[in-house]
């Protein structure tokens, strides 16, 4: 079946150091790829996407590339802060971004020391 | 922002009592619900699709006799596990698709911890 496949699964990065989270997807139609950051106890929250037509999208501290060639997609934290330590997921549609369904990866434990 | 809420945030039921947990759309109308279930330290699994006045779609494996979905109103969606069990312990978070004149997003609720007895 459709899977994402999502890399570290743990991540320790030093207080303003820059942290980077690769996934990678199988279903050549997904076309909608979300990243969302999970504290613990909590449900995931949205921080950034982006949509097949586009190969970069940037945020403030945050951004994402895609290459749909590949079928890889990264996450990019920089000036990394304590605050941004929490449980990060990569998504992607099955399919079309029609239906609304997301497959998720394995998750990223991201750990900011200060 | 949308906002999706859930009720309760944390519910211990005892084994083969039936649990009730509610997914409100706050200041948008969700036609379509998602339901998601996780375990510790694990991903989201997705488990069925809440369609607003249809019946909700299943994945593979999952027991709709067990997971029983409503989505009466455009701002409700309800998953109630019958005759719960100690397996059945989990994370369960719902989210609902956010339209607003253009690409959607997805919202995701705080989710609701259920541990059975």
């Amino acid at each position: 079946g459709e899977n994402v496949e999502q890399h570290p699964s743990t991540l320790s990065v030093q207080e303003g150091d820059s942290a980077v989270i690769k996934c990678t997807y199988s279903d050549s139609a997904s076309n909608y790829f979300p990243w969302y950051k999970q504290e613990l106890g909590k449900g995931p929250q949205l921080i950034i996407d982006i949509r097949s037509n586009v190969g970069e999208k940037k945020d403030q501290r945050i951004a994402v590339t895609l290459n749909k060639t590949a079928k890889h997609f990264s996450l990019h934290i920089t000036e990394t802060q304590p605050e941004d330590s929490a449980v990060y997921f990569c998504a992607a549609t099955y399919g079309s971004s029609n239906t609304g369904k997301l497959i998720f990866g394995q998750g990223t434990t991201l750990q900011v020391k200060p | 922002g949308a906002v999706v809420s859930q009720h309760p945030s944390w519910v211990i039921c005892k084994s083969g009592t039936s649990v009730k947990i509610e997914c409100r759309s706050l200041d948008f109308q969700a036609t379509t619900m998602f339901w998601y279930r996780q375990f510790p330290k694990q991903s989201l699994m997705l488990m069925a699709t809440s369609n607003e006045g249809s019946k909700a779609t299943y994945e593979q494996g999952v027991e709709k006799d067990k997971f029983l979905i409503n989505h009466a109103s455009l701002t409700l969606s309800t998953l109630t596990v019958t005759s719960a069990h100690p397996e059945d312990s989990s994370f369960y978070i719902c989210s609902a698709r956010v339209v607003a004149g253009g690409p959607y997003v997805l919202t995701f609720g705080a989710g609701s911890r259920l541990t059975v007895l």
